[in-house]
């Protein structure tokens, strides 16, 4: 594929633990986003980077944050999960314009 | 911010009838619009997008979507529906959010049941 992977493909935690998930990427591109899928509600975006260490908040960001320490890797930190994060997450890359989406495979997480 | 609507979350068509799924979304400049298919328990796959070009897209699978500016539309289209094609499929729009960055907006979605 276009080279983005998600790690892990699935995880089963337990509330109130804290979980990052990983987005990598071999592309080079410069803008990165995190989106959670949930029945009934489409994807939404939580975070969003558009450099290494530039971050900004989406729609759904509460309870979330992210880094981005080089342009590879994007991570996601559930801070203390709770079990209305119980999710499919998926990672996206975009270079130039506005047209470029590339999404990852997904990781589902389920918070018990 | 941008929105997007889909008409619809649930569909269901025969066999061989046509298959329309509705999208309408704001936007007080021309957009960047996709449509995606997610089977299940599968990522999104791109079946088509429009940047400024051509009204109709023709996108894989046998789909097109024609772009109306003056009704804020972006339906997608497939003459006759196959087995195949049930999956749900996500209407989304690339809104520019400043410092050169865009974000992509979905549609919560529409699940298409093809009835043989």
């Amino acid at each position: 594929d276009a080279g983005i992977t998600q790690s892990p493909r699935h995880k089963v935690t337990e509330t109130g633990t804290p979980v990052t998930l990983r987005c990598h990427q071999t592309e080079n591109h410069r803008y990165m986003y995190w989106y959670r899928q949930d029945p009934g509600h489409g994807l939404r975006l939580i975070h969003y980077s558009y450099g290494v260490k530039d971050t900004d908040k989406g729609e759904v960001s509460d309870g979330y944050s992210v880094s981005r320490s080089k342009t590879e890797d994007f991570l996601l930190t559930l801070e203390s999960a709770t079990s209305s994060q119980t999710s499919v997450y998926f990672c996206a890359i975009r270079g130039v314009g506005a047209d470029g989406y590339t999404f990852g495979s997904g990781t589902r997480l389920t918070v018990v | 911010a941008q929105s997007v609507t889909q008409l619809g979350s649930h569909v269901s068509v025969s066999e061989g009838a046509l298959v329309l799924l509705r999208c309408n979304y704001s936007s007080s400049v021309p957009p960047y619009l996709f449509w995606y298919v997610q089977y299940p328990n599968q990522g999104l796959q791109l079946l088509l997008k429009y940047t400024s070009a051509a009204t109709l897209v023709k996108g894989i699978n046998g789909f097109e979507a024609e772009f109306k500016k003056s009704e804020t539309s972006f339906h997608l289209t497939k003459p006759s529906a196959h087995m195949s094609d049930a999956a749900e499929y996500f209407c989304a729009v690339s809104d520019y959010s400043g410092a050169g960055s865009y974000q992509l907006t979905f549609g919560k979605g529409t699940k298409l049941s093809v009835i043989p």
